[in-house]
């Protein structure tokens, strides 16, 4: 089955300051979604990747995928209190309907 | 609007009690799901449905029980047999790209 490592679980940021977290399967990704959850609330829904080298860009966050497509990095830049969250990645692992697999998380603190 | 709802947004069980979590969606999708969040153990999937009358388990059903009678409706049952219910509970629904929009969640906690 397809797992979704992390990296890093935690990170605690100067305001201002550019950020980058990472997600890597154990398998080809056919897909790679990014979400953020606020503490005690759902998650939202970010951008999708799909082609090897493809990056995509909202407002201050820009996610790429690899081209191999076994590696996306989510990276913020002049980060803001608002960035703070728990950032996700969730793989399409290419069957069907089969639902998305998640990694465990990295929880991003923006500090003054 | 558009979106996914879940009710209640607190639920508090007692010991044998069966407790049942609500989820709403006016999206029009075929697909819903059913997630549990712990801390430190990102999404876990219970059960998910890609069609009305049908539903598939998933990582860790045991405990659980869904229906899925109608296609905007996907209620999620806790039943006693689940010896750890205390969990933040997610559900999502999606349609074809796989993208799955996800709703503002129910925390569970056993009395």
């Amino acid at each position: 089955s397809q797992e979704l490592e992390q990296s890093p679980q935690s990170l605690i940021v100067q305001e201002g300051k550019n950020l980058t977290i990472n997600c890597t399967s154990s398998k080809t990704l056919y897909g790679l979604y990014w979400y953020k959850q606020k503490y005690g609330e759902g998650l939202i829904f970010l951008m999708m990747l799909q082609k090897g080298g493809e990056e995509k860009s909202h407002e201050k966050i820009t996610a790429k995928l690899d081209e191999k497509k076994q590696q996306s990095s989510l990276h913020i830049t002049a980060s803001q209190p608002s960035h703070a969250g728990i950032y996700l990645c969730g793989a399409d692992g290419g069957s069907g309907n089969t639902p998305l697999v998640f990694g465990k998380g990295t929880r991003l603190s923006v500090i003054a | 609007d558009g979106g996914i709802t879940q009710s209640p947004k607190y639920l508090f069980r007692k010991e044998g009690q069966n407790v049942t979590l609500s989820c709403e969606q006016n999206l029009n999708h075929d697909a819903m799901y059913w997630y549990r969040q712990d801390p430190g153990q990102g999404l876990r999937l219970i059960y998910y449905s890609q069609i009305v009358n049908d539903f598939q388990k998933g990582d860790i059903a045991e405990g659980y029980s869904v229906s899925r009678e109608k296609k905007e409706s996907f209620p999620l049952t806790v039943t006693s047999a689940q010896k750890n219910p205390t969990a933040f509970y997610l559900c999502a629904s999606g349609q074809g790209a796989k993208t799955q929009y996800f709703g503002p969640g129910t925390r569970l906690l056993v009395l």
